[in-house]
């Protein structure tokens, strides 16, 4: 099976722009999750899709938003790209959301400029 | 929300040796990962613990969810060993997992 897949791997934006990256889940796989990491911050939450629906969010603005196609496919979208917002995104596939293994993918390098 | 806490922070070590990192938790877990992150960034799943232990290759991992903690174990360490590991838990949605900040480990040949 292929793992997890997000694109693009790297990026650059200036302040002030918006963003989409985009995660495959392993073929099967119905949950995605959403992590920043950052040196200062760490690995943080930042949402979760199951079926197309949000099942949880993490404590990030509103600028921050994501969705999940019916094919499990996720997509999240930073607007009004700020500095501090530079950072490794990371998604992470399971087959269920109540328990198992997360598969991560190689992660989006975003840097705000 | 609940609390992650690894030590050591870093951990330097010939290569060859054993290591033990250790994970705390501030309230009951139900679900319990380790993972290794390598230099570029990937983050790689070792086990899916939330409780007994489980062993893989010079690996293995012991949860002990009544008294909140688990441990790493890292046995005859090699170079490619390196790198940053993280533990991870949450409730009942695993899919909202908090991370630790995890141990950096650095094997020296």
């Amino acid at each position: 099976k292929a793992g997890v897949t997000q694109t693009p791997r790297y990026l650059i934006k200036t302040r002030g722009q918006q963003v989409t990256l985009s995660c495959s889940p392993i073929s099967g796989h119905r949950s995605v999750s959403w992590y920043q990491q950052t040196p200062g911050q760490g690995l943080q939450f930042l949402f979760e899709y199951f079926s197309e629906t949000q099942r949880n969010k993490g404590n990030f603005p509103g600028r921050f938003s994501g969705r999940q196609f019916s094919n499990s496919r996720s997509e999240m979208n930073v607007s009004t790209l700020e500095l501090g917002d530079s950072a490794l995104y990371l998604c992470a596939s399971s087959l269920e959301p109540q328990g198992g293994t997360q598969y991560f993918g190689p992660g989006t390098r975003l840097l705000v400029l | 929300g609940i609390q992650v806490e690894q030590s050591p922070p870093d951990l330097i070590l010939q290569e060859g040796a054993n290591s033990t990192l250790r994970c705390n938790f501030s309230d009951s877990v139900n679900n319990l990962q380790w993972f290794h992150q390598n230099p570029w960034g990937q983050l790689i799943n070792l086990f899916y613990i939330p409780s007994g232990t489980k062993q893989n290759g010079r690996l293995s991992a012991t949860t002990v969810a009544t008294e909140r903690y688990s441990l790493l174990y890292i046995s005859s360490s090699q170079t490619t060993d390196s790198g940053v590991y993280f533990c991870a838990g949450g409730g009942t949605n695993a899919g909202k997992s908090t991370f630790g900040d995890g141990t950096t480990l650095t094997v020296k040949p």
